[in-house]
């Protein structure tokens, strides 16, 4: 069935370093693919996403962008904030694993003043 | 619009007694999720609804869990009776039209004791 791995964390980074958080997905078809952030003591939030190979989706600073050779959508920030620190979680949707959404089991981020 | 809406955001309870968790969604949102997040298992998908009907209740763990979406704007997950192991951060999400791009709540934190 459709699955998603992405790092393990938790990452710690200082204020303006670069940040990558990879996220690598199995799915038989075409899925669309997601971004989420969970702040301390919230509910998901959709940060970014994709829906088909080669777009790039990007939100407040993040970017990612579907790779379907390499089965890849790996987040990216040129220079973190402390506000940043959270957890991300990358999801895929269809393409074949029917109506559920399928998410990673996070990675967090803790960043540095 | 005031996003998904969760009642209560903490609950302790003993074992053995019911509990009843309430979300209310987006108005005009087709679906409704209800998920559990553990440190353990991640973020599980327990049920989900369209246009009130449950479609995959594949995820709720056992019969003591029960869900129920009488009307457009309100959703009730019950636990039937509680055991220590529900301890766990219960989240509603609803989406417009499709099931890809959801919308959390902020949660319900359940501890039974």
């Amino acid at each position: 069935g459709n699955s998603v791995t992405q790092m393990e964390g938790p990452v710690t980074l200082s204020e303006e370093a670069f940040l990558t958080i990879n996220c690598t997905y199995t799915a038989t078809g075409y899925p669309s693919l997601f971004w989420y952030v969970q702040y301390p003591g919230e509910g998901l939030q959709l940060l970014l996403k994709a829906t088909k190979a080669d777009d790039k989706g990007s939100n407040k600073g993040f970017e990612a962008t579907y790779r379907k050779e390499t089965t890849s959508f790996h987040l990216e920030k040129g220079s973190v904030q402390v506000s940043d620190s959270a957890v991300y979680f990358c999801a895929l949707w269809g393409g074949g694993g029917g109506f559920k959404t399928i998410f990673g089991a996070g990675t967090r981020l803790f960043v540095k003043a | 619009d005031a996003g998904v809406i969760q009642s209560p955001r903490h609950e302790v309870t003993e074992m053995g007694q019911e509990v009843t968790l309430r979300c209310k969604p987006i108005s005009g949102h087709d679906y409704l999720f209800w998920y559990r997040q553990t440190m353990m298992r991640g973020l599980e998908l327990l049920i989900y609804f369209n246009n009130n009907v449950p479609i995959d209740d594949s995820g709720m763990p056992e019969d003591r869990f029960s869900a129920k979406m009488p009307n457009a704007s309100f959703s009730t997950l019950k636990i039937q009776p509680s055991e220590p192991r529900d301890s766990a951060v219960y989240f509603c999400a609803s989406s417009l039209r499709s099931p890809d791009e959801q919308y959390f709540g902020p949660g319900t934190r359940l501890t039974v004791t």
